[in-house]
């Protein structure tokens, strides 16, 4: 079973600001890392899949980096919206298993 | 593309009292996940499916629940009896093949249950 510690658990910034996150998972048995962004009230969607170190995406403002050989992946949300406000959960992927986070809760204030 | 389907959405039930969820996939997808989801956590993986064979069911706690995927399609969760513990949101996903790593899954919205 992977250990995925995710943090904050909760963020809570003004409309405007840049934030990031942290998602750390033990760098063995390691096939890729997925990011999901859940709405209240929605379905989680993915916002990006990396599978190689040094991995960066990029989706408008947000953008996330992995290392696996440390065992972390950065999310980065720039000049943050009232609607990037979600629930944020990061996934490495096993063989054939996902490890979910318990996700980092982000309220931006208008 | 039709998403994810989940049923219900919402469902208050008195302890021991059965309860069934009900989960259409995306179409074409052949790996269906049932995933517990208890407040301030991550999904938990209850169950796995590759077409209609539960693969990974080990989380399973099978003394209460079942599930079933008949066809390979859409599939059913059942708790009987509920506890209270069971209070949670019960994620239905799927992906076209787990071992795809780039694969993404699609969940549904969830069914919230209350056992009171």
């Amino acid at each position: 079973i992977l250990n995925v510690e995710q943090s904050p658990q909760s963020l809570h910034v003004q409309e405007g600001d840049s934030t990031n996150f942290t998602c750390s998972f033990p760098s063995s048995n390691f096939y890729a890392l997925h990011w999901y962004r859940w709405e209240t009230a929605k379905s989680p969607e993915a916002l990006f899949v990396m599978t190689l170190n040094g991995d960066e995406k990029k989706k408008g403002r947000i953008s996330a980096t992995l290392n696996t050989k440390e065992g972390y992946s950065y999310l980065y949300i720039k000049g943050s919206q009232p609607e990037d406000s979600a629930t944020y959960l990061c996934a490495p992927k096993g063989f054939n298993k996902f490890y979910f986070g318990s996700g980092t809760k982000l309220n931006v204030k208008p | 593309e039709a998403g994810v389907v989940q049923s219900p959405r919402y469902k208050i039930i008195e302890k021991k009292q059965p309860v069934a969820f009900w989960c259409n996939p995306i179409s074409g997808h052949n790996t269906l996940y049932w995933y517990l989801q208890n407040l301030g956590q991550g999904p938990e993986l209850l169950i796995r499916y590759e077409n209609e064979e539960a693969v990974d069911d080990s989380q399973l706690p099978k003394d209460r629940f079942s599930a079933e995927r008949l066809k390979g399609v859409d599939s059913t969760l059942k708790i009987q009896p509920a506890e209270l513990g069971d209070s949670a949101v019960y994620l239905c996903a799927s992906s076209l093949d787990i071992r795809l790593n780039t694969g993404e899954l699609f969940f549904g919205e969830g069914s919230r249950l209350t056992v009171l």
